[in-house]
């Protein structure tokens, strides 16, 4: 069965340290990958997104994914943490080609705890 | 530019009666889709609808039901409500209908109690 996997339910980090969340995939082909942030009491926000192509990909908030597909993974980094990154991370996919339109599968989520 | 807007953003409803949520994309968005996420099951895909056309629908009963006008605004409707509908019902606009060429922007919810 197709599925994502997010195996960290809960991180802590302390601020100005690096972060790094773990996505692993299960699909029949390279899906299309994405990163969605939601902040306490708000809806989703896209962060980064691969396709194709350079599998290290550049995001806003200054988040990073690097695409491995020998590992079916599509893990999420920062090199510094602010406070304000505290939030739950969500990855998702979507079978490439057409027919797929807009049905993302997501994750289980990660929840970012950052301490000062 | 508005973003999308979600109302109610808060409803109490008890088991049984039924509810009707809207959703007004971002202007000139024509994918309208919805989710819904809980504590237990995570974010689950509804449905979606593209130029008034349902074209995709995950795996909920019927009970569970959505329209899209011609003006894109959507709703969705969920009847006979069970203590399990308790959730925060996500809605999400695209410019197009394939994600490879337009980003999904969500709405803050509308979040549902049914006691």
């Amino acid at each position: 069965a197709q599925s994502v996997t997010q195996p960290d339910i809960h991180i802590t980090v302390s601020e100005g340290a690096s972060l790094e969340l773990r996505c692993n995939y299960s699909y029949g082909a390279t899906p299309y990958l994405f990163w969605y942030v939601q902040s306490p009491g708000q809806g989703l926000q896209l962060l980064l997104k691969y396709f194709s192509g350079d599998t290290l990909v550049q995001g806003i908030k200054g988040f990073e994914a690097e695409f491995k597909r020998s590992q079916s993974s599509f893990n999420l980094r920062k090199p510094s943490v602010h406070w304000s990154d505290a939030a739950e991370y969500f990855c998702a996919v979507v079978p490439s080609g057409k027919a797929a339109g807009n049905k993302l599968t997501f994750g289980g989520g990660t929840r970012v705890l950052v301490k000062p | 530019k508005a973003g999308v807007t979600q109302t109610p953003r808060y409803l109490i409803k008890t088991r049984g009666q039924q509810v009707t949520l809207s959703c007004s994309p971002i202007s000139g968005h024509r994918s309208v889709s919805w989710y819904q996420q809980t504590p237990g099951q995570g974010l689950q895909f509804l449905f979606e609808y593209f130029s008034e056309t349902q074209r995709n629908k995950g795996n909920f009963p019927g009970r569970f039901s959505g329209r899209q006008f011609s003006n894109s605004r959507s709703e969705m409707n969920v009847s006979t409500l069970e203590l399990g509908d308790s959730a925060l019902y996500l809605c999400a606009s695209s410019l197009s209908a394939a994600l490879k060429t337009g980003e999904l922007f969500f709405g803050e919810g509308s979040r549902l109690t049914v006691l």
